[in-house]
C-alpha cells in the first residue's frame, strides 16, 4: 500500500488567512483526491487532481477557494484561501490504489479563529 | 444520484458483544463496497472491501458481505474489544471515470469494558 504523508498535521489560522496543504506519496499514482471531513460529519470529495489537468472540483467547491497544484505524480497541494471559522476541518489527501481502494494521509487538522 | 446510508451512532457496547452497523447504497451498477475505520486521532483505514456480489470481506474479526439482492454491506464481529472503539465508514465506489469514493456518515462505536 501507498504511504502518504501530510503536512501540516494541525494548525490553527487567523481568519482570512490562507493556509496550503501538502501530501506527498511513496509512489506515482495518476489521480490523487482531497477531502474534507468536517466536525462529527463524514468524507465530503473536495477535488480530483490529475497530474498535467487542472483539477475537477465537486458541486459546492471552486477552484478560487480551493486551489490545488498537482505538479508531478507523487506530490499535490491543496490550499485553503480566505478561511473562515466555518473552513474548520480535517482535511485528507488520499490516492487509489490498483485494486481499487484509496488510502488515505493522517490528514491535517485545521482550526480557524 | 449514488448515495450510501448508514446506521446511525453512537453505538454503545459492551465487550464481547456482538455488533451489527447496517450500510445499504442505491442500486446503480455493480460498485465496490468498502469499510474503513477511524481510531481516535487517527486517519482513515481500510478496513475489509468486497467487489462483487456474495463476496464477503474479513479482517481483524470483522466480517461483511456483499447483498446485492438487498444492496447491503452490513458489517459485523462476533465479540468486540475495547480497541475496537472507533468511527466506521462504509464507502461505495460506482466505478466509471472518476473511480471516487462515496462515504456514508459514519458510525461511532464505543465498546465499554
Amino acid at each position: 500500500s501507498a504511504v502518504i504523508s501530510q503536512k501540516p498535521s494541525r494548525d490553527i489560522c487567523q481568519r482570512g488567512t490562507s493556509l496550503t496543504i501538502q501530501c506527498q506519496v511513496d509512489s506515482q499514482v495518476t489521480m490523487m483526491f482531497w477531502y474534507r471531513q468536517q466536525p462529527g460529519q463524514s468524507l465530503t470529495l473536495i477535488a480530483t487532481a490529475n497530474q498535467g489537468s487542472e483539477a475537477t472540483y465537486e458541486s459546492g467547491f471552486v477552484i478560487d477557494k480551493f486551489p490545488i497544484s498537482r505538479p508531478n505524480l507523487t506530490f499535490s497541494t491543496l490550499t485553503v484561501s480566505n478561511m473562515s471559522p466555518e473552513d474548520s476541518s480535517i482535511y485528507l489527501c488520499s490516492v487509489r490504489q490498483n485494486t481499487g481502494e484509496l488510502f488515505f494521509g493522517e490528514g491535517s487538522r485545521l482550526t480557524v479563529l | 444520484g449514488d448515495s450510501v446510508t448508514q446506521m446511525e451512532g453512537p453505538v454503545t457496547l459492551s465487550e464481547e458483544a456482538f455488533l451489527t452497523i447496517n450500510c445499504t447504497y442505491t442500486a446503480t451498477g455493480y460498485p465496490s463496497l468498502f469499510w474503513y475505520v477511524q481510531y481516535p486521532g487517527e486517519g482513515l483505514q481500510l478496513l475489509l472491501k468486497a467487489t462483487k456480489a456474495d463476496d464477503k470481506g474479513s479482517n481483524k474479526g470483522f466480517e461483511a458481505t456483499y447483498r446485492k439482492e438487498t444492496t447491503s454491506f452490513h458489517l459485523e464481529k462476533g465479540s468486540v474489544q475495547v480497541s475496537d472503539s472507533a468511527v466506521y465508514f462504509c464507502a461505495v465506489n460506482y466505478g466509471g471515470a472518476t473511480n471516487k469514493l462515496i462515504f456514508g456518515t459514519g458510525t461511532l462505536l464505543a465498546v465499554q469494558p
